[in-house]
């Protein structure tokens, strides 16, 4: 079974550019979940998608950033206009359900550093 | 929000060793989860523990749910230097998902 697939994996902007991440999760998963990692903590939800319904959005700065989920399947997650302290991984993970009863499954994250 | 707390932050062992690290939280939870982050990858889940006194293995890694449904324990018997990454705790909070910190182990060979 292929993973969760995610691109870029690498990004440097300069502050106040846009930038867009596109994550593909397991075939089959209904749940997909957007995670901000910060060097040196854990990762932190940014959106969590039931289909293509959201379920929780309540940590996404909502000024900058705006995440969607197509047909329930693929995801892109955009920040505009990026600013220094969104250097980070952005991780993308899909689970059948709930991530507290069903694995989540991670990508290999995309690493975005603002200039 | 919900803080997880774990413990210790990072520890550097040598190979062989037992290891043994846990979280926190001033909340009551009803899943703890346990999760592994190699450098340059996503986090990958090793432990899901369900219920208030559970001990489950895996492997060289044993997990434990607090009696109290506040702490959960995970210890890793003969340690290799495979075992370097980053062990996260992780639990649902309300509808709220919530990663501890993280413990970095680091193995000297």
């Amino acid at each position: 079974e292929a993973g969760v697939a995610q691109s870029p994996r690498y990004k440097i902007i300069e502050k106040r550019q846009s930038v867009a991440f596109w994550c593909n999760p397991i075939s089959g998963h209904a749940t997909l979940y957007w995670y901000q990692q910060i060097l040196g903590q854990g990762p932190k939800l940014l959106i969590q998608f039931q289909n293509n319904g959201v379920v929780d959005d309540s940590q996404l700065p909502k000024d900058r950033f705006s995440a969607e989920r197509l047909k329930g399947v693929d995801s892109t997650l955009k920040i505009q206009p990026a600013k220094l302290e969104d250097s980070a991984v952005y991780l993308c993970a899909s689970s059948r359900g709930r991530a507290v009863n069903n694995e989540q499954f991670f990508g290999p994250g995309t690493r975005l550093t603002v200039l | 929000g919900q803080q997880l707390n774990q413990s210790p932050q990072s520890m550097f062992i040598q190979e062989g060793e037992d290891v043994s690290m846990n979280c926190t939280s001033s909340s009551i939870f009803n899943t703890w989860l346990w999760y592994k982050q190699d450098p340059g990858e996503g986090p990958v889940l090793l432990i899901a523990l369900y219920k208030a006194g559970e001990l489950t293995s895996n492997g060289r890694l044993t997990a434990q749910f607090g009696i109290t449904r506040k702490d959960s324990f995970l210890n890793i018997s003969a340690s290799i230097p495979s075992d370097v990454g980053i062990y996260f705790c992780f639990m649902e909070y309300g509808n709220k998902l919530v990663f501890g910190a993280g413990t970095i182990l680091r193995v000297k060979s």
